[in-house]
């Protein structure tokens, strides 16, 4: 089973600045690698998949990059409604399909 | 645009079975495939099992073979995951997610575009 570790736990930014979340696979996982955000609330949302491509109807402030074990969401200017947890999940190896933890970002 | 409408919540003793639905609608559903995560209060996504729209088989994670059954009803559009045995661990929201359009040729495993609105099944004595 492929671990998904995220850090930190909890990021606390100001509305306009940049986020920095990561995300480490136990194993390669090449580029499979997608990150969703959720609000308390309601489901998961589909940000990021392929590691860096953007899903339909996301805004160009949220990036991801990376491949192997390390990747990392990039938030660039923070809006008021980014603020939620934010997961990352790999689809290279399965069963099973694995997430991380989940990263808290909370307004500073 | 594609939509996943859930049953709902549920109140269920330890032991017994619970069975959840997920219609979708917006989209082809024999090509569809439907996969259900849950999520513990307070804690992070654990991936059930689901189908595998290619083959219309199912894959399930190791530590559920035992006790789910994913099945589909096409006539209805509508997906079911079935958890027997229940015990309070498996108090949680338990979600159905689509496989993207993109990735149904795939064997998977998949990432997930759409989902749906959650069904919380309580396991309580």
């Amino acid at each position: 089973e492929i671990v998904m570790t995220q850090s930190p736990a909890t990021l606390s930014v100001s509305p306009g600045e940049r986020a920095t979340l990561s995300c480490r696979a136990s194993q390669r996982v090449g580029t499979n690698l997608a990150w969703y955000q959720q609000k308390p609330g309601q489901a998961p949302r589909l940000l990021i998949y392929g590691s860096s491509i953007r899903a339909t109807g996301i805004p160009p402030r949220f990036s991801g990059s990376g491949s192997g074990t390390e990747f990392t969401l990039t938030i660039s200017s923070l809006q008021s409604e980014d603020f939620a947890v934010y997961f990352c999940q790999q689809y290279k190896n399965w069963p099973p399909i694995t997430f991380g933890q989940g990263t808290r970002l909370a307004i500073k | 645009q594609v939509q996943l409408v859930q049953s709902g919540a549920e109140v269920k003793k330890p032991g017994s079975s619970v069975k959840v639905s997920c219609k979708v609608s917006g989209d082809s559903f024999s090509s569809h495939g439907v996969n259900w995560v849950r999520q513990a209060p307070g804690q992070g996504l654990e991936w059930m099992g689901g189908i595998i729209p290619i083959f219309r088989t199912t894959q399930l994670a190791q530590k559920f073979q035992d006790r789910v059954t994913v099945s589909t009803d096409e006539s209805t559009s509508t997906a079911y995951i079935e958890l027997r045995s229940l015990r309070s661990d498996d108090t949680a929201m338990y979600y159905c997610a689509s496989v993207p359009f993109r990735q149904r040729a795939d064997p998977g495993p998949y990432f997930f575009d759409y989902w749906g609105q959650g069904t919380l099944v309580t396991v309580s004595s």
